[in-house]
């Protein structure tokens, strides 16, 4: 079985904070995705990763950045942290292209004071 | 471009009686379609997908799904509805060589004694 960790399940931070989510998958697969979840609005795409070292913005990527120093993880980072980025947070992976199966970490819900 | 309209944000049926979530989608290209569901606290998992093979696609749980290109449509469907469907369902597109899927905002199924 595939398996997505995301390395916190819900993180307090406070305004101008920098935040890391970290996202590991052990299925050695190319494409790695975040999203963020809000209410009505379904998941939204911030970043995704093809490759190693490889990024490219998706619909929202204001506010944030990405890492991806190793296949397996892909980290998001949140430079200064506000109340509007309150929010779950998706990490997803898939094999190669976009219409195969993405598989989803459990999630990690953020609250900025 | 592509898009995906979910009519319907909150669904709710009696256990036993027939689940219909509704899915219309817009693509410049042949789509590959998926649904998606979300138990609570969890991250998304595939329920079912269409990659231009049959129409009608069957998927987990008892649910399927059929492609109707002329309607751009693909709603999902489960004759008989258990407690445990209770979730929120994503609808979702993409297409050939995409780098990228586009989520609907989701549907909330509630399922009444």
């Amino acid at each position: 079985d595939v398996k997505v960790t995301q390395s916190s399940r819900y993180l307090v931070k406070r305004t101008g904070e920098k935040v890391f989510l970290e996202c590991v998958q052990d299925m050695d697969h190319e494409n790695m995705f975040w999203y963020r979840q809000d209410p009505g609005l379904g998941l939204r795409l911030i970043y995704f990763s093809y490759d190693v070292k490889m990024k490219e913005k998706g619909d929202i990527p204001e506010g944030y950045s990405v890492s991806r120093e190793k296949k397996e993880r892909f980290s998001l980072i949140l430079e200064s942290a506000s109340t509007n980025q309150t929010s779950m947070y998706l990490c997803a992976s898939s094999l190669r292209l976009a219409e195969e199966t993405q598989y989803f970490g459990p999630g990690t819900r953020l609250l900025v004071l | 471009a592509q898009s995906v309209t979910q009519l319907g944000s909150h669904v709710s049926v009696s256990e036993g009686a027939l689940v219909l979530l509704r899915c219309n989608y817009s693509s410049s290209v042949p789509p590959y379609l998926f649904w998606y569901v979300q138990y609570p606290n969890q991250g998304l998992q595939l329920l079912l997908k269409y990659t231009s093979a049959a129409t009608l696609v069957k998927g987990i749980n008892g649910f399927e799904a059929e492609f109707k290109k002329s309607e751009t449509s693909f709603h999902l469907t489960k004759p008989s509805a258990h407690m445990s469907d209770a979730a929120e369902y994503f609808c979702a597109v993409s297409g050939i060589s995409a780098s990228k899927i586009i989520f609907g905002s989701g549907t909330r199924l509630s399922i009444r004694p």
